[in-house]
This record gives structure tokens, C-alpha cells and sequence, in this order.
């Protein structure tokens, strides 16, 4: 099993600029998480998906940021525009019910640095 | 509402054992659960406890659950450098949303 995989790893970019963050969940899980991790805010959940379906996204900081799941293999997560304080690591997960409940897988993440 | 708490930091010698706590608020959580954060990684799983568990047990850990007090913990024995990760806590609420709540972490340091 491949896992959650993230793209890109690594990201710097500039103020202002368009940031677009992948995810492909592990085949099968019908639910996908995107969560934010810095050091102080902790983790925080954004958006989670059910069946390509958002179901909250409360956790979403403001206008800025936007998620997408077209279809049950591919999820994006866009800020438009970038600021500084959006540097953080981002974190997709997936997760299946039924399976000692919901258990959430992570992908490895994507930094980013606003610069 | 639904809300996990843990320590922030946690220090210990190599070949002690490490005590992990976790204070939860929902009730009616069916399963708890440890991941563990490795520096530059994602958390993965370490392991979960069904609420009519008051422990469980797998090689070096040992998680022990008190519905009463809604206190969770995670034992680790012979504590080595390569457990020095952070750990999070985490409950699935009653309302069966499909999310897990996540404690803020413990950071977990292991001195030689």
C-alpha cells in the first residue's frame, strides 16, 4: 500500500503568490483530511471530505484558502494569495470507516515557507 | 464539547520507562489512540484502545484507559533515543463524524 502522498514536500515561495498543495489518499478511504501543524497553533484541522463531499471546513483560516476533491483519488488545497503566517506544515490524511473505528493515516507533508 | 488535553513536554533517561497522559472530554469516545510524530515526518499510528479496554498491552507499551477519570495513557517501557518523537493523543467522538480529536502533543525527549 503506496499511503497518503503529498505534494509538494517542500515549497518557498513568495507573498502574494498562489500556493496549490496534492494529495492522493490511500485507495479505498472515503474520508480526507487536510490539517495545518506549526508550533504555535499545534494541529489543526482545516477541511475533511466524505465521499469527495466537504463536510466542515470551519477550520479554514479565511477567503484565502480553498480545498478540492474532484474525485475519490486526488484532493488539492489552494492559498490564494500566500502571506507569511501561512508557513506551516500541511498534513493530508485519509481514513476508512470501520476499521478500528477511523483510523487516519497521514502523509509525510508539505512544508511551506512564505517568504 | 469535544476537547483533548496533554502535556506539553516530557524528559527522561535512556532504559527508564516514559508515562505519556492524556485528558479527554467526550463520554461516550469508543476509540482512543496514540500516533507518534518523528521530526520531519507525519504521524502515524501507534496504537488504540476500544472504550471497554482498561488496558492494552504491545511489546514496550502499554496503554491504560480510565473511562471514570477520561484519562488515557501511554506507558512506554525501556525507553531508547529513537522513541524521542511527539506524541499525540486522540478520541473519536460519540457524534461519529469521521474526525478524530487530536491533544495538542507531548514532546517526548530521551537523554542518553
Amino acid at each position: 500500500d503506496a499511503g497518503v502522498i503529498q505534494s509538494p514536500r517542500h515549497e518557498v515561495t513568495e507573498m502574494g503568490q498562489e500556493v496549490t498543495l496534492r494529495c492522493k489518499p490511500i485507495s479505498g478511504h472515503d474520508y480526507l483530511f487536510w490539517y495545518r501543524q506549526t508550533m504555535m497553533r499545534g494541529l489543526e484541522l482545516l477541511i475533511y471530505f466524505n465521499n469527495n463531499v466537504p463536510i466542515d471546513d470551519s477550520g479554514m483560516p479565511e477567503d484565502r484558502f480553498s480545498a478540492k476533491m474532484p474525485n475519490a483519488s486526488f484532493s488539492t488545497l489552494k492559498i490564494q494569495p500566500s502571506e507569511p503566517r501561512d508557513s506551516a506544515v500541511y498534513f493530508c490524511a485519509s481514513s476508512v470507516a470501520g476499521q478500528w473505528g477511523n483510523t487516519i493515516y497521514f502523509g509525510e507533508g508539505s512544508w511551506l515557507t512564505v517568504v | 464539547g469535544e476537547d483533548v488535553e496533554q502535556s506539553l513536554f516530557l524528559s527522561v533517561r535512556e532504559g527508564d520507562s516514559s508515562v505519556i497522559n492524556c485528558t479527554y472530554t467526550d463520554s461516550s469516545s469508543t476509540y482512543l489512540y496514540w500516533y507518534k510524530q518523528e521530526p520531519g515526518a507525519g504521524l502515524q499510528l501507534l496504537t488504540y484502545i476500544f472504550s471497554n479496554m482498561d488496558m492494552k498491552q504491545d511489546q514496550r507499551l502499554t496503554v491504560l484507559l480510565n473511562k471514570k477519570d477520561k484519562h488515557l495513557s501511554l506507558r512506554i517501557a525501556d525507553t531508547q533515543t529513537g522513541d524521542s518523537a511527539i506524541y499525540f493523543c486522540a478520541e473519536r467522538g460519540s457524534s461519529n463524524t469521521g474526525k478524530l480529536i487530536f491533544g495538542q502533543g507531548t514532546t517526548l525527549q530521551v537523554k542518553p
